[in-house]
């Protein structure tokens, strides 16, 4: 069964340091450009940022940019975010979500995961 | 600016069918987009990938009941024969070549 796992959610004080993770199973993890997706409590998805393959191309949203960080393993099947810096309006649900195989940096999430929930709150 | 505008809400009977609407922003119109289904408490799900002349190609184990739709800008989503376990939040997806990843702001579907 194609699967991700996300892990690493919790309460955390503004200006902490958090770090997510995410297990893939199922498929060629080394072959999927990956992604994080965000949801605000009430709100409406946001991505947040996108990893290639190899780790070689990342691209952020201007607002996680120079806070956040995002790596893969591949020989460990697993996504991470490193999160610093944390403020109040990045309290949210984060999804993990694959990108489907095309031919270029481009295309839709097809495949999610089951979220872990971020609160910045002192 | 690469936004997509989708109606906040709509409803239909159990065993009907209804029409959802994302719509994309003036000088996109030849974008594809993605729909993705969202039930309660849930992660999203992905549904479809629909191009701009209305082909489009679903995810594994998706429905025949879920199908796509293009016109001009307008992306269309129709679900028939409503079953209760469509009531979900439903978002449309599209990727621009600034590399960056867009979502409407969701349509919440209610079946009556």
């Amino acid at each position: 069964e194609v699967q991700l796992v996300e892990s690493g959610g919790v309460l955390v004080q503004p200006g902490g340091s958090l770090r997510l993770s995410c297990a893939a199973s199922g498929f060629t993890f080394s072959s999927y450009a990956m992604n994080w997706v965000r949801q605000a409590p009430g709100k409406g998805l946001q991505w947040a940022s996108y990893i290639s393959t190899s780790g070689s191309t990342i691209y952020y949203a201007d607002s996680v940019k120079g806070r956040f960080t995002i790596s893969r393993d591949n020989a460990k099947n697993s996504l991470y975010l490193q999160m610093n810096s944390l403020r109040a309006e990045d309290t949210a649900v984060y999804y993990c979500a694959r990108k489907e195989r095309t031919g270029n940096k481009l295309g839709a999430f097809d495949i999610w995961g089951q979220g872990t929930m971020v609160t910045v709150s002192s | 600016q690469l936004v997509l505008t989708q109606s906040p809400s709509a409803s239909a009977s159990l065993g009907a069918s209804v029409k959802l609407t994302c719509t994309l922003s003036s000088g996109h119109s030849s974008y594809a987009i993605a729909w993705h289904q969202q039930q309660p408490e849930k992660g999203p799900r992905y549904l479809m990938k629909l191009n701009s002349d209305g082909s489009h190609s679903k995810g594994d184990g998706i429905p025949d009941r879920f199908s796509g739709s293009s016109s001009g800008a307008e992306r269309y989503l129709t679900i028939s024969s409503l079953q209760s376990e469509d009531e979900a939040d439903y978002y449309c997806q599209t990727w621009g070549t600034g590399m960056n990843w867009v979502f409407g702001g969701g349509t919440k579907l209610t079946v009556l």
